[in-house]
């Protein structure tokens, strides 16, 4: 079953604009993390943030974690054609050991 | 460092044959998880795998098993396939602590006709 519920589904921005995609959860957490995947290949880790910080930047990525509306967002600035990808959050709900629950995804499409 | 390596990148399979999928973690890892991805379920896990032990596991049927050896590599054996385990197959790796990031390998499409 999947933990996060992300929205848009489907994003589509001109080079340079800002992209911001939402998550939702249902359970606590000890830390949500955002990873991309460029067409049906491997995941790959973007930023981690544990649930007692608000936000957290990495380059052009700013994350942001309410856990009191059980909400993450991210926002990629001045995005570029090779952010193209889908975007997924993960949780991380057990107390030892790494079982990630994903959510839908949001697909990037960045044009020229 | 090596990334995560799964072998093979592609597999065509009959339904009812049984199939296993390889997955040799970054070296100094010793978690490793399995992921299944399918357009209709998302990404799902399945289970993880730390110190030759299974320590979690997803819902999924007990044709779906692994295994980790002493030296962190691991296998995943799907038995008696049927058309809907059509999939790619995920293999992350992690340090031991937990609450870390995971690294992904390119995954293992699974195509069972």
């Amino acid at each position: 079953s999947q933990q996060g519920e992300e929205d848009p589904q489907a994003l589509s921005i001109q080079e340079g604009e800002n992209a911001t995609m939402n998550c939702s959860y249902k359970t606590s957490i000890n830390n949500l993390q955002w990873y991309r995947q460029n067409s049906g290949r491997g995941l790959v880790h973007l930023i981690l943030i544990r649930s007692n910080e608000r936000e957290k930047h990495s380059g052009r990525l700013r994350v942001t974690l309410d856990t009191s509306k059980k909400s993450s967002s991210l926002l990629i600035t001045a995005s570029r054609a090779a952010d193209t990808a889908s975007y997924f959050c993960a949780t991380d709900l057990t107390g030892g050991g790494n079982k990630l629950t994903f959510g839908t995804g949001t697909q990037l499409k960045v044009e020229l | 460092k090596a990334g995560v390596t799964q072998t093979p990148r592609y597999l065509i399979k009959t339904r009812g044959q049984q199939v296993t999928l390889s997955c040799s973690p970054i070296s100094g890892h010793r978690s490793v998880s399995w992921y299944q991805q399918t357009p209709g379920q998302g990404l799902q896990f399945l289970f993880e795998y730390f110190s030759e032990t299974q320590r979690n596991k997803g819902n999924f049927p007990g044709r779906f098993s692994g295994r980790q050896f002493s030296n962190s590599r691991s296998e995943m054996n799907v038995s008696t396939l049927e058309l809907g385990d059509s999939a790619l197959y995920l293999c992350a790796s992690s340090p031991a602590g937990g609450y870390t990031e995971a690294f992904f390998g390119q995954g293992t499409r699974l195509t069972v006709v």
